[in-house]
């Protein structure tokens, strides 16, 4: 089966370091993405990891585990724009299809 | 470039009709798919194209019709809506082969059904 999991809500305070968990259970693995989505926006891609170890983009990086099914979405410098739902995927083996988890809410406050 | 273009952005429907979701793709991407989004749900996959005049059922196909008669183009159809299918409707596309190959998201669609 295919299963992705991710908390659903979290509270950070403007200028500080927040991490988002998510852990997965699927059938196949090729790559695991994050995207961030604005309320009522479209999902934008913030990263990519298809290797264990950390990706750093910026104020921005992903850590992935294959043998723990785990990974995670460290965000620095906290804005009040990074306010939006950050939502973890899984692309399948064959490289085409991907699962969504249900995506985790991250209020900023100031 | 435009990217993906979906439309309409908002549609209210009655239980019975029918209607298409129109998505349209500028950057040559073979692959192309459409999305439902639900609260607490996240995205679950209805249908996709891996090329023109190839189509598959993802996860949540029923109730939907897609057609890909061209490389840019990938509508999404309700034969006969139900107020189950209320939900915000994304299409995404990307290159396909070795690589990260991205989707890219239109801005999605609402749709209502009373």
């Amino acid at each position: 089966g295919q299963n992705i999991d991710q908390p659903t809500e979290m509270t950070a305070t403007e200028g500080a370091i927040v991490q988002i968990n998510c852990t997965y259970q699927t059938s196949g693995f090729n790559g695991l993405f994050w995207y961030q989505q604005h309320a009522g926006e479209a999902p934008t891609f913030l990263s990519y990891n298809v290797l264990d170890g950390l990706e750093e983009k910026g104020r921005f990086s992903s850590f992935l585990s294959r043998s723990k099914g785990y990974s995670y979405l460290l965000l620095k410098e906290l804005q009040m724009k990074d306010s939006a739902s950050y939502l973890c995927a899984v692309r399948d083996n064959y490289g085409q299809n991907f699962v969504f988890g249900p995506g985790t809410r991250l209020s900023v406050l100031p | 470039n435009a990217g993906v273009t979906q439309t309409p952005k908002f549609q209210v429907l009655k239980t019975g009709q029918s209607m298409t979701l129109q998505c349209a793709q500028d950057m040559n991407h073979e692959y192309m798919s459409w999305y439902r989004q639900d609260p607490g749900m996240g995205l679950r996959l209805i249908h996709y194209s891996v090329g023109a005049g190839i189509t598959d059922q993802g996860e949540v196909p029923n109730g939907y019709n897609v057609s890909r008669s061209t490389t840019e183009d990938f509508p999404l159809r309700l034969l006969s809506a139900a107020p189950s299918q209320t939900s915000v409707y994304f299409c995404a596309s990307s290159n396909t082969g070795n690589g990260a190959n991205v989707l890219t998201f239109g801005a999605g669609s609402r749709l209502t059904v009373l």
